[in-house]
């Protein structure tokens, strides 16, 4: 059974503060990670993708991959009250009908103004 | 805008009827997915196409099944649903199915059924 794990909060922040959400796979094999933000009731939205070791910036998001701990992470510097959302991470991984996209449960964030 | 579109958004069936969900995508992607997902858990992979192919995930139930007459549509049928299948269904579209980078999944938004 391949994972994803992350902590499923809520994760309270104040606004302006840095989020920081966090994922871990089981799957070494793994190559392609990606983070969703998905409002209630409303269907998953992508945030950032990431493929290399390091950091990747977009704008207010870093998303950091460490594959040797097969660790994920998702930072939101200036976090705002419209950022209140569930993020999903999802992986990629060798299924039985070739490759699936595995999600964690999600975190859920919220931003207290 | 390229999309993923989905109808209807909201589906209200009664026990054991029938009901059809619709997915078109105007990506022009090979693979074209669907995934259920219920309250508070994440999306469970239930099948997908890619182009043609048909591949289905060891535990999905016999009673979904799925149509694609085309690159743009496809279609998710049960067949008898049940109280447990009141859920989201998405269907996202991908490039390709490597699990590689070009390869990320957009999702449309969503089609929220209930069963009476």
């Amino acid at each position: 059974q391949k994972e994803v794990e992350q902590n499923s909060g809520p994760l309270s922040v104040p606004e302006g503060a840095i989020a920081s959400l966090n994922c871990t796979y089981s799957d070494r094999g793994s190559q392609s990670f990606f983070w969703y933000r998905q409002y209630s009731g409303k269907s998953p939205e992508l945030i950032m993708s990431i493929y290399s070791n390091g950091d990747k910036e977009d704008g207010r998001f870093t998303a950091q991959l460490n594959k040797a701990s097969q660790y994920v992470s998702l930072l939101i510097r200036d976090s705002q009250p419209s950022d209140s959302a569930t993020y999903l991470c999802a992986v990629y991984s060798n299924s039985n009908s070739g490759y699936a996209l595995n999600f964690g449960k999600g975190t859920s964030l919220l931003v207290t103004p | 805008d390229a999309m993923v579109i989905q109808n209807p958004r909201y589906q209200v069936t009664q026990f054991g009827k029938p009901v059809t969900l619709s997915c078109s995508q105007t990506l022009n992607h090979n693979v074209m997915y669907w995934y259920q997902q219920k309250s508070s858990q994440a999306p469970k992979l239930l099948f997908h196409y890619y182009d043609k192919d048909f591949n289905n995930e060891a535990d999905t139930p016999d009673n979904f099944q799925s149509r694609r007459p085309n690159t743009s549509f496809c279609f998710l049928d049960i067949r008898s649903p049940g109280l447990g299948d009141a859920a989201m269904y998405l269907c996202a579209t991908s490039r390709d199915a490597g699990g590689s980078s070009t390869d990320t999944q957009y999702f449309g938004p969503g089609t929220r059924l209930t069963v009476l």
